[in-house]
């Protein structure tokens, strides 16, 4: 089945470790995307990347860093230089061509304690 | 980082009634989209609206994307209990999507 895939479904860590949360399509998008949703807001974007080995910030980056090295996959990883890790973290991708939408995962929802 | 204003921020409504959700933009977007999100997982793709003034429907669900481009509503009709979730409205000028805060629905039988 074609579609976008967030592993794992949940997620704990000890505070002070790097996590890196996993997204993979196989629907052959050029662009994905990460944000992160707290309880009672929207999403808002960390990062996104439209083609293989580039990327760019979104409006919350600090503390996050990503890689594309496939088209396929788009892996973000939460350091230990974000203040306030927990939350729930989507993945999303599109196809670069007109009047197309983006796809989420299921997310993953992160602890830290 | 940006967000759109999106109200009512919850709504308590009864099986059968209509529903209207509204969100505005200090800034002109290309497109606007609404999602539903269901607890704990993505958000799902209900309308997209790509041109100023454009209404569109999609079953019970109709949206408009508003003529001066920095609003957008979503109504819905006859609704049911499956309709129960977050809905966001997006605005998208770039590549960007920008998210509204989200407006949670409850409908009771």
């Amino acid at each position: 089945d074609g579609g976008i895939t967030q592993s794992p479904k949940y997620l704990f860590r000890k505070e002070g470790q790097n996590v890196t949360l996993s997204c993979e399509q196989n629907l052959n998008h050029d662009a994905m995307y990460w944000y992160r949703q707290d309880p009672g807001q929207g999403l808002r974007l960390i990062y996104y990347s439209q083609i293989v080995n580039d990327f760019q910030k979104g409006d919350i980056a600090e503390g996050y860093s990503v890689s594309r090295e496939k088209k396929e996959s788009f892996p973000l990883t939460v350091t230990s230089a974000q203040k306030n890790p927990t939350a729930f973290y989507l993945c999303a991708s599109r196809p670069l061509r007109e009047n197309t939408e983006a796809f989420f995962g299921q997310g993953t929802r992160l602890t830290v304690v | 980082g940006q967000q759109l204003n999106q109200s009512p921020q919850s709504m308590f409504i009864q099986e059968g009634e209509d529903v209207s959700m509204n969100c505005t933009s200090s800034s002109i977007f290309n497109t606007w989209l609404w999602y539903k999100q269901d607890p704990g997982e993505g958000p799902v793709l209900l309308i997209a609206l790509y041109k100023a003034g454009e209404l569109t429907s999609n079953g019970r669900l109709t949206a408009q994307f508003g003529i001066t481009r920095k609003d957008s509503f979503l109504n819905i009709s006859a609704s049911i209990p499956s309709d129960v979730g977050i809905y966001f409205c997006a605005g998208r000028s770039t590549d960007k999507l920008i998210f509204g805060t989200g407006t949670r629905l409850q409908v009771f039988p």
